[in-house]
């Protein structure tokens, strides 16, 4: 069964910089990772996507392995707004869209 | 831009009574809308995906008669969910795509806390 995994909470202080990881072991060949953020009671908002190598947008970057098996999202100097659950998606068969089980990322002033 | 508008956010009923919920794209055509369902603490699960025009496909353990969704237009998709039950009771999100497909940005509404008393 096909199946992703990020750590389930992170904590870091305003002004650092965080990575989290996702482990995607059953990616298909032509798919995409993204990833999302979510605010409690709200529906999730885009961040990044990407394919391979890196990717970088004026909010994160993407890090994706050769192997693909896992991704890294990297948030600059994060600020006490970052404090969110951040989300992982890969389709990987047989299970189709599949969203990571999440992590809580809190920010300390 | 990319705009996706869900209504109500929240609605509270007695069971038994059916809920419809709308999901509509403001500011672009949706040819593919997705509906979600979290629960506290968890992540989203994928309910169905709807094409507009077509019938929607669902998922594994989702009971098509008790989740009716209807992508009628580029623009709306609505689920009803009949004779609701405490145990529907959950967050509901949809999202939008303006391509086919899986892989594309998705962008979600801000969801529909539903719940059955």
């Amino acid at each position: 069964l096909a199946k992703t995994t990020q750590p389930i909470s992170m904590d870091s202080y305003e002004g650092q910089e965080v990575n989290i990881t996702c482990s995607h072991n059953n990616i298909a060949t032509n798919d995409y990772i993204t990833w999302y953020q979510q605010f409690p009671s709200q529906g999730p908002r885009f961040i990044i996507q990407g394919y391979k190598t890196k990717v970088t947008n004026e909010v994160a970057s993407l890090f994706i392995p050769a192997d693909r098996k896992s991704s890294t999202l990297s948030l600059p100097r994060v600020s006490l707004s970052d404090t969110a659950v951040y989300y992982c998606l890969v389709e990987a068969p047989p299970d189709k869209l599949i969203f990571g089980t999440g992590t809580r990322l809190q920010v300390f002033p | 831009g990319a705009v996706v508008s869900q209504h109500p956010s929240w609605v509270i009923c007695k069971s038994g009574t059916s809920v419809k919920i709308e999901c509509r794209s403001l500011d672009f055509q949706a040819t593919t809308m997705f509906w979600y369902r979290q629960f506290p603490k968890q992540s989203l699960m994928l309910m169905a995906t709807s094409n507009e025009g077509s019938k929607a496909t669902y998922e594994q353990g989702v009971e098509k008669d008790k989740f009716l969704i209807n992508h009628a237009s580029l623009t709306l998709s609505t689920l009803t969910v009949t004779s609701a039950h405490p145990e529907d009771s959950s967050f509901y999100i949809c999202s939008a795509s303006w391509r086919e497909g899986f892989n594309q940005p998705q962008h979600f509404g801000d969801g529909t806390r539903l719940s059955i008393l």
